[in-house]
């Protein structure tokens, strides 16, 4: 919704690597968050892009392309507990974070 | 962490009662959120508030009002309820503006 978008579902295998894509409009965009969410907890904070390129931390990283209105989540040496919905948000300035609506990974044996 | 506790976890409502959700945070951050969570629908803004004489509306404020009675509380009302505002419902806060949320552990409300 509100013009930010990420897949409804994916599913990988334990042990893979698995990219999960967010689109969003660019206009008056000024940051990008990553969330990780259990089903039915608190949303909690991943990882943050502003600038261009590349952000790693352990086996997530996160990458963002301002001019394209792209970023991705990836997750490296996927493991069972990874089975969760990530959710991108999009900072718009003052109050405004536009969130997606989530992407359910689900990580198979 | 901003320990962000909201009260009610889980509640049943009647249509038409009036119920408040509360939030209180621990850090003393200037900036708290309520969020409602829906399926298919993502996270969207009810209302935030800046400090205790500041409360601004989100993009789906109708139906609901908010008070901010100290820097580390901020409730949230339902006047009336409605099934339609059966939700999950998130208090969040931020340290600044462009930073990550933290958010409360979430309320389960549902409207029969």
């Amino acid at each position: 919704g509100q013009n930010i978008d990420q897949p409804t579902e994916m599913t990988a295998t334990e042990g893979a690597i698995v990219q999960i894509n967010c689109t969003y409009q660019t206009s008056g965009f000024n940051g990008l968050f990553w969330y990780q969410q259990h089903a039915g907890e608190a949303p909690t904070f991943l990882s943050y892009n502003v600038l261009d390129g590349l952000e790693e931390k352990g086996r997530f990283s996160s990458f963002l392309s301002r001019s394209k209105g792209y970023s991705y989540l990836l997750l490296k040496e996927l493991q069972m507990k990874d089975s969760d919905s990530y959710l991108c948000a999009a900072y718009r300035g003052t109050y405004k974070y536009i969130f997606g609506t989530g992407t359910r990974l689900k990580v198979l044996a | 962490d901003a320990d962000v506790t909201q009260t009610p976890r889980n509640r049943i409502t009647k249509t038409g009662k009036r119920i408040m959700l509360e939030c209180s945070q621990t850090k003393g951050h200037d900036r708290m959120y309520w969020y409602r969570q829906d399926p298919g629908l993502g996270l969207r803004l009810i209302y935030y508030s800046f400090d205790v004489k500041d409360i601004n509306k989100g993009e789906i404020s109708d139906g609901y009002s908010v008070s901010r009675q100290a820097q580390a509380k901020f409730s949230l009302s339902l006047e009336s309820a409605i099934p339609n505002q059966t939700a999950l419902y998130f208090c969040a806060v931020r340290t600044g503006w462009n930073t990550e949320a933290f958010f409360g552990q979430g309320t389960r409300l549902t409207v029969v």
